[in-house]
């Protein structure tokens, strides 16, 4: 069974960091673009980053470029993103996202999400 | 990169058809067939349902189906159920800065 399962989500006050993991089983991990996607509370979703199969492609959000990094083990089988300075309108769910093989942007797969909350 | 725009909520009874409209432009929607929808039901993560416009990923009915016209794609579900009462969302890949964007959600109502 294809399984996604997202953590390190937690409360935290801005400015501050938080690094969030995303444990992959039952494909194979290294052949497949990953991407994040969040959801605001009651809000819609949206695209946060994205990572090729070798990590040589990268892509962000405006909203987030230059304070996320995504990144990714495939010996862990895992995809990673490290958030810093972050900002009470980064408070979502974060959503670990698989791509439906050869269609970039067909997000096939979702994880259950961990929740990140920035508040003071 | 703003998003998509669909409308708040569509409603039908049982057994009729609704369709959602996705406006972009140019550099989304209009300029690339990497059209996606996802439903999306309370409490759980979002459900691939149509990718590159038209496709329907394995074990999606054929009563979702999805078009698109110039700038602006649509998801139409045909033979309307209660199980359909969901949220849904479209996406598409953009050659803005931000890769992909997301609409900003329609609310299907099955009365």
């Amino acid at each position: 069974e294809v399984q996604l399962v997202e953590s390190g989500g937690d409360v935290v006050r801005p400015g501050r960091s938080l690094r969030l993991s995303c444990a992959a089983s039952g494909f194979k991990f290294d052949n497949y673009a990953m991407h994040w996607v969040r959801q605001g509370p009651g809000k819609g979703l949206e695209w946060v980053s994205g990572m090729s199969w070798n990590g040589a492609n990268i892509a962000y959000a405006d909203s987030v470029r230059g304070r996320f990094t995504i990144s990714r083990d495939n010996v862990k089988n895992s995809l990673y993103l490290q958030m810093n300075s972050l900002r009470p309108d980064d408070t979502a769910l974060y959503y670990c996202v698989k791509v439906l093989t050869l269609v970039p942007g067909a997000f096939e797969i979702w994880g259950q999400g961990t929740l990140v909350t920035v508040s003071s | 990169q703003s998003a998509l725009t669909q409308p708040p909520s569509v409603s039908g009874s049982p057994g009729q058809s609704v369709t959602i409209s996705c406006t972009g432009t140019s550099n989304d929607v209009g300029g690339y067939d990497r059209v996606s929808w996802y439903q999306q039901t309370p409490g759980a993560a979002p459900k691939l349902l149509i990718y590159d416009v038209t496709n329907r990923p394995s074990g999606v009915p054929d009563r979702f189906s999805g078009s698109k016209s110039g700038s602006t794609a649509s998801l139409t579900v045909s033979g309307l159920q209660a199980e359909d009462d969901a949220d849904y969302y479209c996406s598409s890949y953009t050659d803005r800065s931000t890769r992909y964007v997301f609409g900003t959600g329609t609310k299907v109502i099955v009365l």
